[in-house]
């Protein structure tokens, strides 16, 4: 069974960078899939932030392209998302997900998801 | 970008009833490249239909899902007290792949 498991501060000062890491269990994700990251605002609906897949392919949403950076560590089985200058609009539940396949991107597999608060 | 309104906002219905669940997207999504999640509180959401009818692993037969092009449709047959909770569709037919805000079904 493929479980997700976010781990990262909760808290960040304004202007710094976001830093949020997902471990993977029961699959290695050097075998295949894009690996995602989705946020949720408080009391919001949700935002797809980007993915990668362990060959280099990422993508990420144009609305947040310029800030932010997704990486894989193929011998942790971890991805990680960084999202610099934040502010408090970036308050937010952080998820991490699978993507299914590379051309049906739904997600299919969630970690728990944890709250990061942007404040001084 | 793809813009899907869900409706309506909140839905009160008691266990037993029907649900009907509208998601209505800003331009085609071909292929029927639409997917549906539930979301408990304090929970991740977790999938319940892609391809717009497809139901995914484990998900009661209860559950359904039709439309296509611009107009989907998930509908709970009977409601079960685990059933009420937030919905959102997602479309996943192009970049940036969109939610729409949420339905929230609630017990009347």
């Amino acid at each position: 069974q493929v479980q997700l498991q976010e781990s990262g501060p909760g808290l960040v000062k304004p202007s710094e960078t976001l830093s949020r890491s997902c471990t993977v269990s029961g699959y290695s994700i050097s075998s295949g899939y894009q690996w995602g990251w989705i946020r949720q605002a408080p009391g919001k609906g949700l935002e797809w932030i980007g993915s990668i897949h362990y060959s280099g392919n990422i993508r990420y949403n144009p609305s947040l392209k310029s800030r932010v950076t997704i990486s894989l560590d193929s011998s942790k089985n971890q991805f990680s998302l960084k999202l610099s200058s934040v502010t408090a609009a970036d308050t937010a539940v952080y998820y991490c997900a699978r993507v299914f396949s590379g051309i049906a991107y739904f997600f299919d597999y969630w970690g728990q998801g944890t709250l990061v608060t942007v404040s001084s | 970008e793809i813009v899907l309104t869900q409706s309506p906002g909140t839905l009160s219905l008691s266990p037993g009833e029907r649900a009907t669940l509208s998601c209505r997207a800003s331009q085609s999504v071909s292929s029927n490249y639409l997917a549906w999640y539930q979301q408990r509180p304090g929970q991740a959401p977790r999938l319940l239909m892609y391809g717009a009818s497809n139901r995914a692993d484990d998900i009661p037969d209860r559950f359904s899902g039709s439309g296509s092009g611009t107009d989907f449709t998930l509908t709970i047959s009977r409601l079960e007290p685990e059933d009420f909770a937030v919905y959102y569709c997602q479309q996943y037919v192009t970049s940036p792949y969109t939610f729409g805000q949420g339905t929230k079904l609630e017990i009347k």
